[in-house]
């Protein structure tokens, strides 16, 4: 069964960092390309960022570049988000998901882990 | 501010046949594929449709998708109650340089 699960959220306060981890299970980690998506409170989806299945492309959206990295650990199976100089906006749910294929779509998500930003 | 215009609601009873749409623009929509996600209260969001019009294995046949130059929509026919939550299209955005989500449709089953 395939399975995600993010860890590492929790409260910081404004122009701290965290780091996120996303460990996969039930199939081919390397195989597949991943995924961030986040929701902040009472707001829709939006994507964060996204890495191939070695880890040598990496995408951010422009609003986020620079602040953010993700990684991978294929060896350990997991996922990486670190994120740097947060912000009250910055506070959501975070979830890491798999790329379908070569689609830009995601097919098993985890349940998410809540990110904090605040004083 | 979503690139991708999606209506804020949606209803239907039990049984009836809905449709959402989803606005984009030749930066994304008109270039890209589109997916649909189903978000439902409390859980992770849901791979409904890829592709424009292709459903992964598992989800109903209830649910279709379908794309018209820089728009796309989704049907859900035979409405149940468990299909209330909320609905987001995506695609690829070249202004965006990465996914964009729309703004996400709130499906009320009365």
């Amino acid at each position: 069964e395939v399975q995600m699960l993010e860890s590492g959220g929790g409260l910081v306060q404004p122009g701290g960092s965290l780091r996120l981890s996303c460990a996969a299970s039930g199939f081919t980690f390397s195989s597949f390309a991943m995924t961030w998506v986040r929701q902040a409170p009472g707001k829709g989806l939006e994507w964060v960022s996204a890495i191939s299945e070695s880890g040598a492309g990496i995408y951010y959206p422009n609003s986020i570049k620079g602040r953010f990295t993700i990684s991978r650990d294929n060896s350990k199976n997991t996922l990486y988000l670190q994120m740097n100089g947060l912000r009250a906006e910055d506070t959501a749910v975070y979830y890491c998901a798999r790329r379908f294929s070569s689609y830009w779509a995601f097919d098993f998500w985890g349940p998410g882990t809540l990110v904090t930003a605040s004083s | 501010q979503s690139v991708l215009t999606q209506p804020p609601s949606a209803s239907g009873t039990p049984g009836q046949r809905v449709t959402m749409s989803c606005s984009g623009s030749s930066s994304n929509i008109g270039s890209y594929t589109v997916t649909w996600y189903q978000h439902l209260p409390g859980t992770a969001p849901k791979l409904l449709i890829f592709n424009n019009n292709q459903r992964p294995s598992g989800v109903p046949g209830r649910f279709s998708g379908s794309k018209s130059g820089t728009s796309a929509s989704l049907a859900i026919s035979g409405l149940q109650s468990d299909d209330e939550g909320e609905y987001y299209c995506t695609a690829w955005d070249d202004s965006l340089n990465g996914v964009m989500f729309g703004g996400g449709t709130k499906l009320t089953v009365l």
